[in-house]
């Protein structure tokens, strides 16, 4: 079965640069969420969309951008790279049926490294 | 506002032994309920939800947990651990959203030895 695809599975970059994430959900899946995941702790909900819409923002720092496009892939746009930014970040996609069971399947993530 | 807490940030087992990964959790409204396991350098790779149907749910490589309400707990087991099974694991809770729609909530993760 086809899963989240997340690329680059892995970015360096230098403080102050950018860098782009991209996650392609599960096909007619038309709900992502982006979760950042530092070293040694859990998952923490940044952003999300729904049909090509942003839905609800977590503790996303305003030096973040993300969109969903026509195609349902989303981007995560990071600006000013600080090197507490260095995390594993995950797309998760679900459904969106509107069911609160909908269950949210992860990518493999996006190992970011800020030097 | 919906939280879960894990107990124990490490647990050590031995091969065969049973597996108990403690996880209560905190909701104003009834609960949806999952256990995600995460591999080294690897994804979340989800185990088991908890939906409201019935309160012992059952998941993927033997593993099961039951949902308490009285005790507001959804401890995860597993009657013989297997090498394979170390990997962190989290226990998360659909965190609602003003615009209705949900993200997920982690508890903190708990990290699973397994022993020879």
């Amino acid at each position: 079965a086809a899963g989240v695809i997340q690329s680059p599975r892995h970015l360096i970059k230098e403080k102050r640069e950018t860098a782009t994430l991209k996650c392609y959900p599960i096909p007619r899946h038309d709900t992502v969420y982006w979760y950042q995941q530092g070293p040694g702790q859990d998952p923490q909900f940044l952003i999300s969309f729904y049909e090509k819409m942003q839905s609800d923002k977590g503790s996303i720092p305003d030096r973040f951008s993300a969109q969903q496009f026509s195609d349902y892939h989303s981007e995560l746009n990071m600006s000013s790279l600080e090197l507490g930014d260095s995390a594993l970040y995950f797309c998760a996609s679900s459904p969106g049926t509107g069911s609160s069971t909908d269950t949210q399947y992860f990518g493999p993530g996006t190992r970011l490294t800020v030097l | 506002a919906q939280s879960v807490t894990q107990l124990g940030s490490h647990v050590s087992v031995s091969e065969g032994a049973l597996v108990l990964l403690r996880c209560n959790y905190s909701s104003s409204v009834p609960p949806y309920l999952f256990w995600y396991v995460q591999y080294p350098n690897q994804g979340l790779q989800l185990l088991l939800k908890y939906t409201s149907a019935a309160t012992l749910v059952k998941g993927i490589n033997g593993f099961e947990a039951e949902f308490k309400k009285s005790e507001t707990s959804f401890h995860l087991t597993k009657p013989s651990a297997h090498m394979s099974d170390a990997a962190e694991y989290f226990c998360a809770v659909t965190l609602f959203m003003d615009t209705g729609r949900r993200a997920l909530t982690f508890g903190s993760g708990t990290r699973l030895q397994v022993q020879p």
